[in-house]
């Protein structure tokens, strides 16, 4: 079955940017989705099809996709951004079956 | 606003089934599909399919065939998520999630924590 691999872990400092990759085979072809999750929350919706940020979400948040590799950025990241990132994509099949990334805990402190 | 209710908590029996209740309001609910996401006690986010809430056809990840039925009341604007023949490992928090204007679970329920013991 379709995978998307993420590093299970990122740590950066306070106003540092934090960078999280995603990698599938499919991510050429179909959009990449990143999801927030804090601690004992549901998730969040933080960029779209690739790069796009729904309202709401802050403008240090932004996503690229080149080649197999989705990435989000977190630019001048806050501690309040310490959280459980979650990519999500489809595979190839055309069927429209979604999958999540394992996920990546990014740690600011 | 939009807004995704879904049901309390429950503890079942291994072998019992569960129903799962999302109830939506602030949109048109044929409008979108609706997500339904698997949680593990300290794992990861796992996509269990959707239902396109306009003609009731579900789709499912290939792990969640079988036991796993979703449906819809559109009278009442409810997504029901329903679990059969339970067994420990499918203790964890569903979540269900809408799409929106082609973005993918934008919006997300509490989530409904289903456990499952003896």
């Amino acid at each position: 079955s379709y995978e998307l691999t993420q590093p299970p872990s990122v740590s950066v400092s306070p106003g540092q940017t934090a960078r999280i990759t995603c990698s599938g085979d499919a991510l050429p072809r179909k959009y990449a989705y990143w999801y927030q999750q804090k601690s004992g929350q549901a998730p969040v919706l933080v960029i779209y099809e690739d790069s796009k940020r729904p309202s709401g979400i802050p403008e240090r948040f932004s996503g690229s996709s080149s080649g197999t590799m989705a990435t989000l950025t977190v630019s001048g990241a806050q501690v309040e951004d310490e959280a459980a990132y979650y990519c999500y994509s489809f595979d190839s099949s055309g069927n429209l079956k979604g999958v999540f990334g394992g996920g990546t805990k990014l740690t600011v402190l | 606003q939009v807004q995704l209710v879904q049901s309390g908590s429950e503890l079942k029996k291994p072998g019992a089934s569960v129903k799962v209740s999302c109830k939506a309001s602030g949109y048109t609910f044929t409008s979108d599909a609706m997500n339904w996401v698997r949680q593990a006690p300290g794992q990861g986010l796992e996509w269990m399919g959707w239902i396109d809430t306009n003609t009731g056809n579900p789709m499912y990840a290939q792990d969640f065939t079988g036991r796993f039925v979703f449906s819809l009341d559109t009278s009442v604007n409810t997504a029901y998520l329903q679990i059969s023949g339970l067994k420990a490992d499918d203790t964890a928090v569903y979540y269900c999630a809408r799409d929106s204007q082609g973005a993918v679970a934008v919006t997300w329920g509490q989530g409904t924590l289903v456990t499952v013991s003896s």
